[in-house]
């Protein structure tokens, strides 16, 4: 099936834990990106990397870490999780950076719940 | 700076009547503005983009620079139809900057 694939789907785990999403792209695109979208639905962009370097980093604690092994994969790591982390987390690809080609394919969402 | 406003959280029509989501922007530059659609259940998908001039599931939104609006119409709601809308601007060549979201509620 070509997709962007997220694991898990659900994630519940404790304050001060370290947990990571993974996610993988086989559509052959460059660009990856993070969303979370919190509990009112709106939808704000994490991190974007560009043929496995990071290009957008916005205004996220650091305690996020993004890690792109190859073009294909963005995962995410969390440290310390605190409840405000909960929230649900999107993935995203699209074909190029730059390229006028802005289209992005979304994975189904990983829900993340911290207790 | 960049930004997207829906002011509309929730919308609710009956099941053939018009509907008009409200999406406007603030951009210095040129802007490239799309509309997503998350259907329950499913991931986020593109619904159309302005660049296009495209009808999508009867769905049309014209860019209104005079006024910075990208309002997304269709002349009569269909049940399915009922979704969350995301209007988005692309700045910077692949940042995009999504709307709070309007909830469609299209009811029998």
């Amino acid at each position: 099936d070509t997709a962007v694939s997220q694991t898990p789907k659900y994630l519940v785990t404790q304050m001060g834990n370290d947990k990571s999403i993974k996610c993988e792209q086989n559509l052959g695109h460059d660009t990856m990106y993070w969303y979370k979208q919190d509990s009112k639905k709106f939808l704000k962009i994490m991190f974007s990397y560009n043929n496995k370097e990071l290009i957008i980093n916005e205004t996220v604690p650091n305690r996020f870490s993004p890690k792109s092994p190859d073009k294909a994969h963005l995962n995410l790591h969390i440290n310390s999780l605190e409840l405000g982390d909960s929230a649900v987390y999107f993935c995203a690809s699209s074909p190029h950076w730059g390229s006028g080609v802005y289209e992005q394919f979304f994975g189904p969402g990983t829900r993340l719940t911290v207790l | 700076a960049q930004r997207v406003t829906q002011p509309e959280k929730l919308l609710s029509v009956f099941k053939g009547a018009p509907v008009e989501l409200k999406c406007n922007y603030s951009y210095s530059g040129s802007p490239e503005l799309f509309w997503y659609v998350q259907y329950s259940r499913q991931r986020l998908q593109l619904l159309l983009r302005h660049i296009s001039r495209e009808s999508i599931k009867g769905f049309t939104a014209d860019l209104n620079k005079g006024e910075t609006s990208f309002h997304l119409k269709k002349p009569f709601a269909q049940e399915e139809d009922s979704a969350m809308y995301y209007c988005a601007l692309v700045y910077n060549f692949n940042k995009f900057y999504f709307g709070s979201g309007t909830k469609l509620n299209v009811k029998p």
